[in-house]
């Protein structure tokens, strides 16, 4: 079983809608993060949390926000989707214990029509 | 200017070529160093951790230049499953992460 897994894997919605991303782990990793991937871009940190209270806005959080729910547990927001947010979401975790090293999730590819 | 930059390539050499790949990064109270390796549209991968001394797996070596604020990675007898595209990873102080952009590589017959 995949240690960090993303639903759902693929979206399709329309503008003004609200979307949410979910995010589970189970490699007991208190710090998770929340990225997303444009062509040419690379990868952009959108939200981390470094424990269950602690909730930091990333480079581009506008227009998102974030939940922790459990340690294990990190969902993204879209209020009300725009085409711009159309990308390839990541949902990453890491141990600050053991070099900080990112565990990925498969990813979500969101389409914003 | 972004804190972590990488030549974007395409970098396009035959198999059994080497071919090196460099990052910089402009945070000096960065602490932690990696290569990931993406492949299209699939979720990054390590590839391997930097260390100060420079470490070595199998046909890939990576090297860190604190001085002039760089990593490297070199790939030796290229195959053509190394094609991909390469991202460097760095955590400063916060530990707050900042990936490269990263470099494309294409391996061909």
């Amino acid at each position: 079983d995949a240690d960090v897994t993303q639903t759902p894997r693929n979206r399709i919605t329309k503008t003004g809608k609200r979307i949410m991303l979910e995010c589970s782990q189970t490699k007991g990793h208190d710090r998770m993060y929340w990225y997303r991937q444009d062509p040419g871009l690379g990868l952009r940190l959108i939200y981390y949390s470094f424990d269950v209270k602690d909730i930091n806005k990333g480079e581009i959080s506008d227009g998102y926000s974030v939940s922790r729910q459990a340690q294990a547990k990190f969902s993204l927001s879209l209020e009300s989707a725009i085409p711009n947010q159309t990308a390839l979401y990541f949902c990453a975790t890491s141990d600050p214990h053991s070099v900080n090293e990112q565990f990925f999730g498969p990813g979500t590819r969101l389409t914003v029509l | 200017r972004k804190e972590v930059e990488q030549d974007p390539g395409p970098f396009n050499v035959p198999e059994g070529a080497t071919v090196a790949f460099n990052c910089t990064y402009s945070n000096s109270a960065s602490q932690s160093f990696f290569w990931y390796r993406q492949d299209c549209r699939k979720e990054p991968k390590l590839l391997m951790s930097v260390y100060s001394s420079g470490n070595e797996d199998g046909r890939f070596t990576a090297q860190l230049n604190r001085a002039s604020q760089y990593i490297s990675l070199l790939i030796r007898d290229s195959k053509l499953s190394d094609s991909a595209t390469y991202l460097c990873l760095t955590s400063g102080g916060s530990y707050i992460p900042t990936f490269g952009r990263g470099t494309s590589l294409i391996v061909h017959p």
